[in-house]
């Protein structure tokens, strides 16, 4: 079965600092891979995903992640952070074929103004 | 932008008692799911359902829980016997074939 680990539980930076939240996953075949944000008092969304193709992958809002088939990882990055971006975000995987996403036990991320 | 719906948003119950949570799934989806998170914890898959039937569930997903599409847009969890343990948010989701879970905004259950 696939999982997820995801570190630094909590993050706080402040504003036009730089993100970068990783994300490791096990899984031996094909995966599809995502990171999903919850803002406060939101449902999950989908923040970008990685299905096939180049590894770079670019989401909503200036995010990008970076699927590293070697490293099992597919870390989250964000140039310059805003105040509007403190939210949960939750990295998962979904093994080729399989129904469940895994879920990472995401990151808290606070931005001061 | 169509969204999956779910009520109640809130829900109190005894232990003992059944619950029946509710989804409205975006309307051109094939497959449903339920997830639920206890607090603190990850978010864990519990089941997904495709033309009528379970397609794949978590070894949560035990005989206590059951889920229907009563009609073409409803997609119903119901726990028949609520424990302590069952106290968490549950998400439903929906998705097309092989493409991205849409997630609803969650039912908090909390058993007494």
């Amino acid at each position: 079965a696939q999982s997820v680990s995801q570190h630094n539980h909590h993050v706080i930076l402040s504003e036009a600092a730089s993100l970068e939240l990783g994300c490791n996953y096990s899984y031996g075949g094909t995966v599809n891979l995502f990171w999903y944000v919850q803002y406060p008092g939101q449902h999950l969304q989908l923040l970008l995903k990685y299905f096939s193709g180049d590894p770079l992958v670019k989401g909503i809002k200036g995010f990008e992640a970076e699927f590293i088939k070697s490293k099992f990882s597919f870390n989250l990055r964000k140039p310059s952070v805003q105040w509007s971006d403190t939210a949960e975000y939750f990295c998962a995987v979904k093994g080729y074929g399989n129904n469940r996403l895994a879920f990472g036990k995401g990151n808290q991320v606070v931005v001061i103004p | 932008e169509p969204e999956v719906t779910q009520t109640p948003s809130h829900q109190v119950t005894q232990m003992g008692q059944e619950v029946i949570l509710r989804c409205v799934p975006i309307s051109n989806h094939l497959y449903f799911y339920w997830y639920r998170q206890i607090l603190g914890q990850k978010v864990e898959f519990l089941v997904s359902f495709y033309n009528n039937e379970i397609s794949e569930k978590s070894e949560i997903f035990d005989d206590q829980f059951s889920v229907e599409r009563p009609d073409g847009s409803n997609f119903t969890l119901k726990i028949r016997s609520t424990k302590l343990e069952d106290s968490a948010m549950y998400f439903c989701a929906s998705s097309g074939v092989l493409s991205t879970q849409y997630f609803g905004p969650g039912t908090r259950l909390l058993v007494l």
